[in-house]
C-alpha cells in the first residue's frame, strides 16, 4: 500500500514570506499530525488533525497552522519565516489516535535564507 | 522542556554484540512508549512499543524495558547487524498530552563488522 507522502521534499524560501506544506495519508487513516526536527531540538510535535478538526496543538507559535481536508488529506502553513524555521517537517498518519500505529512520511526539508 | 532524553548521541557496536540504547523521561503521566528507527532522508520508522503496565516487550532481536520507578526505559538489539545503524529515537506519550508523541533527541548507532 501507498505510504505516508509528503510534497514538496524541498523547499528554499526567504525570511518574512510563507509556506504551504502537504501530507497525503496512507488510505484510511483519518489522522494526520505534523511533527518539526530540527538538530537542536530533536523531534517536536505542532499538531494533529482528525477528521478536519485540530485535536490537539504542540507549543509552538500561531505563525504555524494547519488544515484537513474531508479527504484526509493535511496541510501545514508557516507565515512571516524565520530562519530558526529552517528544519525537517514530518507528517504521521494513523487510523485513530493509536500511537502504535503512526506511519510517517518521509519529510519535507525546509530552509528558510 | 525536554520529558524525553537521550542521554548518549552516539554508541558503536561490533556487530554480534548487544546493543543497549537508553532513555529516561521526566512525566510520570506517560503511560505508552515507542522506539523509533530513523535513516537519512527518510521518516522515522516504528520499531517497538511498551505500555507502562508490563516491564518488557520483545519483538524478534529487539526488546525493551520500561522501569517505572526510575523512568527509565532502554532498547536492547542482540545481535546488532550493520544494517541497524541508524539514528534511534525514544518516544514517549500519554492521555494529558492527548497521545503526541514526545521524542527524545535521537542516539546515533553505528554497528561495525
Amino acid at each position: 500500500k501507498a505510504g505516508v507522502t509528503q510534497t514538496p521534499r524541498y523547499l528554499i524560501k526567504t525570511r518574512g514570506q510563507q509556506v504551504t506544506l502537504s501530507c497525503s495519508p496512507i488510505s484510511g487513516h483519518r489522522s494526520v499530525s505534523w511533527y518539526q526536527q530540527t538538530p537542536g531540538q530533536g523531534l517536536q510535535f505542532l499538531f494533529e488533525y482528525f477528521s478536519e478538526t485540530q485535536r490537539n496543538k504542540g507549543n509552538f507559535p500561531g505563525r504555524f497552522s494547519g488544515r484537513q481536508f474531508s479527504n484526509s488529506r493535511s496541510e501545514m502553513n508557516v507565515s512571516t519565516l524565520e530562519l530558526g524555521d529552517s528544519a525537517l517537517y514530518l507528517c504521521a498518519s494513523s487510523r485513530t489516535t493509536d500511537t502504535n500505529g503512526y506511519t510517517f512520511g518521509s519529510g519535507t526539508r525546509l530552509t528558510v535564507v | 522542556d525536554q520529558q524525553v532524553k537521550q542521554n548518549s548521541p552516539s554508541l558503536s557496536v561490533q556487530e554480534g554484540r548487544i546493543s543497549i540504547l537508553n532513555c529516561d523521561y521526566t512525566n510520570s503521566m506517560f503511560d505508552y512508549f515507542l522506539w523509533y528507527k530513523k535513516y537519512p532522508a527518510e521518516g522515522p520508522t516504528f520499531l517497538i512499543s511498551i505500555s507502562s503496565i508490563k516491564d518488557k516487550n520483545e519483538d524478534g532481536r529487539f526488546t525493551v524495558f520500561l522501569n517505572k520507578s526510575a523512568k527509565h526505559l532502554s532498547l536492547h538489539i542482540v545481535p546488532s547487524q550493520p544494517g541497524d545503524s541508524a539514528v534511534y529515537f525514544c518516544a514517549a506519550s500519554g492521555a494529558n498530552s492527548g497521545y503526541a508523541l514526545n521524542f527524545g533527541k535521537g542516539t546515533s548507532l553505528l554497528v561495525t563488522p
